[in-house]
């Protein structure tokens, strides 16, 4: 086990509605970083938080939207949610700075499973 | 930008036979990549990493991969394959300098038969 947690572990929501994932670092870890795995697919870089700030951002639209608090635990928040936004959502710890760090490999949670109907 | 390419959707291999797992890179500059595995309703697991230095490394539970950057292939490899590692496997790259984003492939369902 990683030591990151994510909660809730499933979660089913309807079209046009928010949620609000929540994830808890590893001990020692100061950058969280999100990514949405569909299906049959790899993980989809969202985005990255260091110190509580945004630090990077992939291919994802505004709706999609994050927090890190001081203790270095993480929300993401997707609005206005669509069919396609149905995945498995991992949370990823790491130690490092802006430009990449000394934690070089990320761990994982166990990640929250969102189906939209 | 950064990007995987794991040619094979799914690998199968004999019990107590050597496993392979490809992957090749595209990424500028010197890469850092990884390999982690991810069971059934899991997330993903850490195996190994190539940052610099020596072109083999080994990981967790006997696995090892080759970096060969003339190639630009990062192939995990393990000498004899056990039933328990059934799984799928992702190969992963991030560019040397940046955040730590990581670009995964479409990753490799690996299926050991006893």
């Amino acid at each position: 086990e990683t030591g990151v947690t994510q909660s809730p572990t499933h979660l089913i929501k309807t079209r046009g509605q928010q949620v609000t994932l929540r994830c808890s670092s590893q001990s020692g870890h100061n950058t969280v970083s999100w990514y949405q795995q569909a299906l049959g697919q790899g993980p989809q870089f969202i985005f990255q938080y260091y110190r509580e700030e945004e630090n990077g951002r992939g291919n994802f639209p505004p709706r999609f939207s994050g927090l890190q608090f001081p203790n270095y635990s993480s929300e993401l928040n997707v609005n206005a949610l669509e069919l396609d936004d149905s995945a498995l959502y991992l949370c990823a710890s790491s130690f490092g700075g802006r430009a990449g760090g000394v934690t070089y490999e990320q761990y994982f949670g166990p990640g929250t499973r969102l189906t939209v109907t | 930008a950064q990007s995987v390419a794991q040619p094979e959707d799914q690998v199968n291999v004999a019990e107590g036979n050597p496993l392979t797992v490809k992957c090749t890179y595209s990424v500028s500059g010197n890469p850092y990549l990884f390999w982690y595995v991810q069971y059934p309703n899991r997330g993903l697991q850490f195996l190994l990493k190539y940052i610099t230095g020596d072109n083999l490394v080994k990981g967790s539970y006997g696995f090892e991969a080759e970096f060969n950057k003339s190639q630009t292939s990062f192939h995990l490899k393990k000498p004899s394959a056990l039933v328990s590692d059934s799984a799928l496997y992702f190969c992963a790259v991030r560019e040397l300098y940046g955040n730590n984003r990581l670009a995964f492939g479409k990753g490799n369902q690996v299926v050991v038969i006893p």
